[in-house]
């Protein structure tokens, strides 16, 4: 079945450390995203990008890291310098055209705690 | 200014109301609309595509006001399986896509 996987679904981290999520889609869609939500607010964006080996910064793109070395993937980096990391992180993807069926899926989500 | 913004609620209806909002967005090259719905601490889900013609699904009504930049979302005959968050997402030329901060919709018994 095609679809958007995220992995871990909880992930627990110590203060200081790096932790990257995974993010994989087999929909060959070109664009993916990620995104920062926080208990009772809306989707921030941290970083997308359109197409292998380019990506671009979103609303809240610091103490964050990207890659999209294949186009299936696109994982996301949490540094040590992103002050308040514990969130639900939510990645998308979509096919690029710009015609109104070109909707996002989502993956499950992975929900990060600092400890 | 946000780039999309939505009236947040929450409206609180009985079953078989009429409820609608809407959203606002600042980007007028924006090319895609959406409305997303999203369940406790689950992930969001397309509800549907937003055209320029307005559209419907079943009980569920889009339209879309590009001169004054804003769409709307109405749910006719509410079930209480409607209860949720619905996100607003507008797609802009440059693939960006932003989302509102969810307006929340809970129906009762």
């Amino acid at each position: 079945d095609g679809g958007i996987t995220q992995s871990p679904k909880y992930l627990f981290r110590k203060e200081g450390q790096n932790v990257t999520l995974s993010c994989e889609q087999n929909l060959n869609h070109d664009a993916m995203y990620w995104y920062r939500q926080d208990p009772g607010q809306g989707l921030r964006l941290i970083y997308y990008s359109q197409i292998v080996n380019d990506f671009q910064k979103g609303d809240i793109a610091e103490g964050y890291s990207v890659s999209r070395e294949k186009k299936e993937s696109f994982p996301l980096t949490v540094t040590s310098a992103q002050k308040n990391p514990t969130a639900f992180y939510l990645c998308a993807s979509s096919f690029r055209d710009r015609t109104p069926n070109t909707e996002a899926f989502f993956g499950q989500g992975t929900r990060l705690t600092v400890v | 200014r946000k780039e999309v913004e939505q009236d947040p609620g929450p409206f609180n209806v009985p079953e078989g109301a009429t409820v609608a909002f809407n959203c606002t967005y600042s980007n007028s090259a924006s090319q895609s609309f959406f409305w997303y719905r999203q369940d406790c601490r689950k992930e969001p889900k397309l509800l549907m595509s937003v055209y320029s013609s307005g559209n419907e699904d079943g009980r569920f009504t889009a339209q879309l006001n590009r001169a004054s930049q804003y769409i709307s979302l109405l749910i006719r005959d509410s079930k209480l399986s409607d209860s949720a968050t619905y996100l607003c997402v507008v797609k802009g030329n440059d693939y960006k896509l932003s989302f509102g901060a969810g307006t929340t919709v809970t129906v009762r018994a």
